[in-house]
């Protein structure tokens, strides 16, 4: 069972540049999110979807932009890459939203770092 | 939005030592989730309380949805080696059912 899939698990990025981070799903979960985690703060949410066609901005929406085409992919684009954007970006899905399926899945992780 | 309070930051701990940490809400919640996330790995859902008082144990782990519904504690009894990692507590923040975290509790088990 493939879950959430994440690719890639490393990269590096320079100032400027633009890169996807690719999240699909195989559990035809409805919701999908994508949360940043900085050391010591917890997971902050970038976005989230409710079904194909849907999103919607989380906590932190600067800088990042999504999509959501299908109902399995969820990728995340990053324009013009400032250092502020390194982290590790969690993509997560699951069945409805909190709190009426509660457990949310995620992926592996996707260390970006920006130089 | 949604606050969620976590403490202690991080703990250092004997093996077979029990543990326990907890989480704060600056607003009610009506469901509280409780994560583990692995080094190098995604957080994985140990624990879900849906009541104010239930208390949920899966294994050597047990957590209680407080009674005013702005906190939630977990215990580990008997910690073993593979208790090592970051432990988040979670809510539905906001009206869009939005997963909030906790800033995470890491846990160090030294055998």
């Amino acid at each position: 069972n493939a879950g959430v899939t994440q690719t890639p698990k490393f990269h590096i990025l320079k100032i400027g540049q633009s890169m996807t981070l690719q999240c699909t799903q195989d559990m035809n979960h409805n919701y999908m999110y994508w949360y940043r985690q900085d050391p010591g703060m917890g997971l902050k949410l970038i976005y989230y979807s409710v079904g194909a066609g849907i999103t919607d901005k989380g906590e932190v929406p600067n800088g990042y932009n999504v999509s959501r085409s299908t109902t399995e992919d969820f990728p995340l684009r990053l324009e013009l890459a400032a250092p502020s954007q390194t982290s590790v970006y969690f993509c997560a899905s699951s069945i409805d939203g909190i709190p009426m399926n509660t457990e949310a899945f995620f992926g592996q992780g996707t260390r970006l770092t920006v130089v | 939005g949604q606050q969620l309070n976590q403490s202690p930051q991080s703990m250092f701990i004997q093996e077979g030592e029990d543990v326990s940490m907890n989480c704060t809400s600056s607003s009610i919640f009506n469901t509280w989730l409780w994560y583990k996330q692995d080094p190098g790995e995604g957080p994985v859902l140990l624990i879900a309380l849906y009541k104010a008082g239930e208390l949920t144990s899966n294994g050597r782990l047990t957590a209680q949805f407080g009674i005013t519904r702005k906190d939630s504690f977990l215990n580990i009894s008997a910690s073993i080696p593979s208790d090592v990692g970051i432990y988040f507590c979670a809510g539905p923040g906001g009206s869009n059912y939005k997963l909030t975290f906790g800033k995470g509790t890491l846990l160090t088990v030294n055998p």
